[in-house]
């Protein structure tokens, strides 16, 4: 069964700063991976998603995702950080390939802090 | 579009009563979700539709928990009794019938439940 672990339930970055999202990945199949990002009061929103395609994925308000198989890691990052990204991300994995329907499986998320 | 749309967006109620959440999903999605979020647990898939029938209700907690989707536009999620451990964020999402895991879902912004 497909998981993931995104490590560090929280993470703070200063403005203008790297951000680091880690999200490592299991699956016995090839997997189509996903990050979505939830502002407070609101439902998760897609932010970018790898489905066999370029390794390097680019989404949303900057930030893109590399997907590292001898590594099982699909990390997030954003080269400069801006106060409106904080919010809480979660990754989230399901068997790829043309086998059907398969649900997705959500990380337990983790909070971006980002500071003045 | 509107998006899915989900209400009321908080609901407060006692012990004991009936609780009745309500979503109308992304006209012409055929997949339809509906997850629970808490501190505790994370992001928890309750049950999903295929063209308006369950295919999954393994995440159901108990029996005091029920959903229908008696057409394309509409579904609920029933708590009979409530108790305050149900306590949670309700997300609904729905995500297109034609490789649902490559277009990602779409979420609501949540029924907040508090049992008191």
């Amino acid at each position: 069964a497909q998981s993931v672990t995104q490590l560090g339930s929280h993470v703070s970055v200063s403005e203008g700063a790297l951000v680091l999202l880690r999200c490592n990945y299991s699956s016995s199949v090839p997997p189509y991976l996903f990050w979505y990002v939830q502002y407070p009061n609101q439902g998760l929103q897609l932010l970018l998603k790898y489905t066999s395609a370029a390794t390097l994925v680019k989404g949303i308000n900057g930030f893109e995702a590399e997907f590292k198989k001898s590594e099982t890691s699909f990390h997030l990052t954003k080269p400069s950080a801006h106060m409106s990204d904080a919010a809480e991300y979660f990754c989230a994995v399901s068997e790829g390939g043309d086998t059907g329907f398969q649900k997705l499986v959500f990380g337990t998320g983790t909070r971006l802090l980002v500071s003045p | 579009d509107a998006g899915v749309i989900q209400s009321p967006r908080h609901e407060v109620t006692e012990m004991g009563q009936e609780v009745t959440l309500r979503c109308k999903p992304i006209s012409g999605h055929d997949y339809l979700f509906w997850y629970r979020q808490t501190m505790m647990r994370g992001l928890e898939l309750l049950i999903y539709f295929n063209n308006n029938v369950p295919i999954d209700d393994s995440g159901m907690p108990e029996d005091r928990f029920s959903a229908k989707m008696p057409n394309a536009s509409f579904s609920t999620l029933k708590i009979q009794p409530s108790e305050p451990r149900d306590s949670a964020v309700y997300f609904c999402a729905s995500s297109e019938d034609r490789g649902p895991t490559n277009y990602g879902y779409t979420f609501g912004s949540g029924t907040r439940l508090t049992v008191v």
